[in-house]
């Protein structure tokens, strides 16, 4: 059962354009949400994250919002540039219980010039 | 720079012969997890220690075993690995519930 779900394996943008990632989950007990960005051959690195009492939360070119009754969240980067392109991975948790995050299948970003 | 260290970044073992992954961080977290990433795939979560405590997933196969000697140190072992074992073992680290994870590079196991 997959909790933690990314729709789109793969995602193209051209340089300059905004780029939307989408993730949806279904346990209602997680309350924290957090973007990795992976490159290939590299370990999954924090990019931005938000808490279930925000809706939105932005840092620089990314911008992170969170729609609770959807159980929908969704990254924008804008504008997209091509070192970007890597696989962007959606985690959640339940802060109340054990601090282990639970992934999405990834979407693998393309930035083209 | 504070970081946590996977080694080594590439092993290839054979069926069947027991092998050790390992991983060190200079951070001082006290939570330390190993996750199984195969390609196209989630990583799943395999164990977690909350510092001395071990805690282990429901699914986790016994053939995986791990230890955590100190704070810096946390090792996977796979007593017998199978084909099906081959895949991307990330080690992380936290400070706890609600705190971020800083991965390590990853350690790409061939099993052979």
């Amino acid at each position: 059962d997959q909790q933690v779900k990314q729709n789109s394996p793969s995602l193209s943008v051209q340089e300059g354009r905004i780029s939307i990632l989408n993730c949806d989950y279904t346990n209602s007990m997680f309350d924290y949400f957090l973007w990795y960005k992976k490159y290939p051959a590299e370990g999954p690195t924090f990019l931005i994250s938000i808490s279930s009492i925000k809706d939105k939360n932005e840092d620089g070119r990314f911008t992170v919002f969170l729609n609770k009754s959807a159980k929908h969240l969704s990254l924008h980067i804008v504008p997209s540039q091509p070192g970007d392109s890597a696989v962007y991975f959606c985690a959640a948790t339940d802060t109340g219980t054990a601090s282990k995050l639970t992934f999405g299948t990834g979407t693998r970003l393309q930035v083209t010039l | 720079d504070a970081m946590v260290i996977q080694n080594p970044r590439y092993q290839v073992t054979q069926f069947g012969k027991p092998v050790t992954l390992s991983c060190s961080q200079t951070l001082n977290h006290n939570v330390m997890y190993w996750y199984q990433q195969k390609s196209s795939q989630a990583p799943k979560l395999l164990f977690h220690y909350y510092d001395k405590d071990f805690n282990n997933e429901a699914d986790t196969p016994d053939n995986f075993q791990s230890r955590r000697p100190n704070t810096s140190f946390c090792f996977l072992d796979i007593r017998s690995p199978g084909l099906g074992d081959a895949a991307m073992y990330l080690c992380a680290t936290s400070r706890g519930a609600g705190d971020g994870y800083t991965f390590g590079s990853g350690t790409r196991l061939t099993v052979v």
